[in-house]
C-alpha cells in the first residue's frame, strides 16, 4: 500500500478563484489519479497523472479548468481553476503503487471544496 | 464503456444481522474487481478486491466472490456491527490500455443501529 496526504483537506472559496490541492506519496508511484466526489455521488476520474507527460483527461474535463503538475515521482498537484458553485466537491488522489497486475489504487483523504 | 450497478440505499441494519450489497458490472475483457468503504468524513479505503473469476476476496469479516457467470461481486457480511456503517462502492478497473481507469458504482449508504 501507500501512505497518500492531501492539502488542504478542506476550503471554503469565492467563485472566480482557482484554487491548488497538493498530493504528496510516501513512496514512488507511477501512476497517479485524480477524482471528483460530487456531493451524494460516486467518484469520477478527471485525469491520470504520470511522471514526465502530459496528463490524460476523461471525457468532460478539460485541462485549462482542471490543470495538473506532476513534477516527480511522489507528488502532484491539481488546481481548480475560474472556481462555480458547481465545483463544491470532494477532489482525492490515487495512486497506484506498483504494476503488479491487479490495479489496485489506494486514496488519499480528500480534499473538501465549496465555493460560494 | 464500462459500468457498475449497485444496489441502492440507503441500507438500515441492526447489529450482528446478515448484510448483502449487491453489485453487477459490465466490462469489455477481464476486470478487476474491488470493494472501498467511505467512513463518515474520510476518503476511501480498498475493503476487499478479486482479479480472476471464482475469486474471492475477504477483509475484516467481508467478502465478495467474483462471478463471471452472472457478470457480479456481491458484497456480505455475516454479522455487521455499528463500526460497518459507512458508504460502500463497488468498482472494476478497466485493463484495457495504458492506463487502470477505476469505474465506480454509485454507492451505498449502510446505517448499522445498535
Amino acid at each position: 500500500s501507500a501512505v497518500i496526504s492531501q492539502k488542504p483537506s478542506r476550503d471554503i472559496c469565492q467563485r472566480g478563484t482557482s484554487l491548488t490541492i497538493q498530493c504528496q506519496v510516501d513512496s514512488q508511484v507511477t501512476m497517479m489519479f485524480w477524482y471528483r466526489q460530487q456531493p451524494g455521488q460516486s467518484l469520477t476520474l478527471i485525469a491520470t497523472a504520470n511522471q514526465g507527460s502530459e496528463a490524460t483527461y476523461e471525457s468532460g474535463f478539460v485541462i485549462d479548468k482542471f490543470p495538473i503538475s506532476r513534477p516527480n515521482l511522489t507528488f502532484s498537484t491539481l488546481t481548480v481553476s475560474n472556481m462555480s458553485p458547481e465545483d463544491s466537491s470532494i477532489y482525492l488522489c490515487s495512486v497506484e503503487p506498483t504494476r503488479t497486475g491487479t490495479e489496485t489504487q489506494y486514496f488519499g483523504p480528500g480534499t473538501r471544496l465549496l465555493v460560494l | 464503456g464500462d459500468s457498475v450497478t449497485q444496489m441502492e440505499g440507503p441500507v438500515t441494519l441492526s447489529e450482528e444481522a446478515f448484510l448483502t450489497i449487491n453489485c453487477t458490472y459490465t466490462a469489455t475483457g477481464y476486470p478487476s474487481l474491488f470493494w472501498y468503504v467511505q467512513y463518515p468524513g474520510e476518503g476511501l479505503q480498498l475493503l476487499l478486491k478479486a482479479t480472476k473469476a471464482d475469486d474471492k476476496g475477504s477483509n475484516k469479516g467481508f467478502e465478495a466472490t467474483y462471478r463471471k457467470e452472472t457478470t457480479s461481486f456481491h458484497l456480505e457480511k455475516g454479522s455487521v456491527q455499528v463500526s460497518d456503517s459507512a458508504v460502500y462502492f463497488c468498482a472494476l478497473s478497466d485493463r484495457g490500455g495504458s492506463n487502470y481507469k477505476l469505474t465506480f458504482g454509485k454507492g451505498t449508504l449502510l446505517t448499522v443501529n445498535p
